[in-house]
């Protein structure tokens, strides 16, 4: 089983539509969980932290689900611009200070 | 100013080359790391250094080998360099690891 695992999609979606993805984690004992988006040909950039609360930044909200091992991100008003794939991103506990990455989901915006 | 720097940005080389990637950054961070993402677009580990001590060293050919001569320089020198090193190689830095890592903007290796 994939330590972090999420959709591949692709998700095409018209503009102004609300979109969700989804990813688990294997490990319970993880920390510290991001989102984070890549452009084609591009680094990967952070886009949200995840907090057990759940928190919302503009048209992104992110939940952190711990009980289950799940994360998501929901976005809302979709733009054009929003066309990227997202990486779900988790922290395993240990010493090794390391992020470890999901392969992705691809997102495109359509006019 | 850009944040974690990493030269080249493309290398095209012989198989059998030796080769070699640099990063610096001007973050003050302490860990600095190098990942490799191959062509199914997986990011996946390779070697993270903090304060210029190795803690982490994933199963990579012993072809690879990262030289952090300072906290703010982590470089990648790969030898002998075969068709399947073909991948964008990241490297990033952290200040801690819950505020998640800073990219550089990647070198795209091809090796033909």
């Amino acid at each position: 089983r994939k330590e972090v695992e999420q959709d591949p999609g692709p998700f095409n979606v018209p503009e102004g539509a609300t979109v969700a993805f989804n990813c688990t984690y294997s490990n319970s004992a993880s920390q510290s969980f991001f989102w984070y988006r890549q452009d084609c040909r591009k680094e990967p950039k952070l886009l949200m932290s995840v907090y057990s609360s759940g928190n919302e930044d503009g048209r992104f909200t992110a939940q952190l689900n711990r009980a289950s091992q799940y994360i998501s991100l929901l976005i809302r008003d979709s733009k054009l611009s929003d066309s990227a794939t997202y990486l779900c991103v988790v922290s395993f506990s240990g010493s090794a200070r390391q992020l470890t990455f999901g392969s992705g989901t691809q997102l495109t915006v359509l006019p | 100013d850009t944040a974690v720097s990493q030269t080249p940005k493309y290398l095209v080389t012989q198989m059998g080359n030796d080769k070699s990637i640099k990063c610096e950054q001007n973050l003050g961070h302490d860990t600095m790391y190098w990942y490799k993402q191959d062509s199914k677009k997986f990011l996946k580990i390779m070697f993270s250094y903090n304060n210029k001590e190795l803690i982490i060293n994933e199963t990579v050919p012993n072809r690879f080998s990262p030289k952090s001569p300072d906290k703010a320089h982590l470089n990648l020198h790969i030898n002998s360099l075969e068709l399947g090193d073909s991948a964008v190689y990241f490297c990033a830095s952290s200040r801690e690891i819950s505020y998640g890592y800073t990219f550089g903007s990647g070198t795209r290796l091809t090796v033909v």
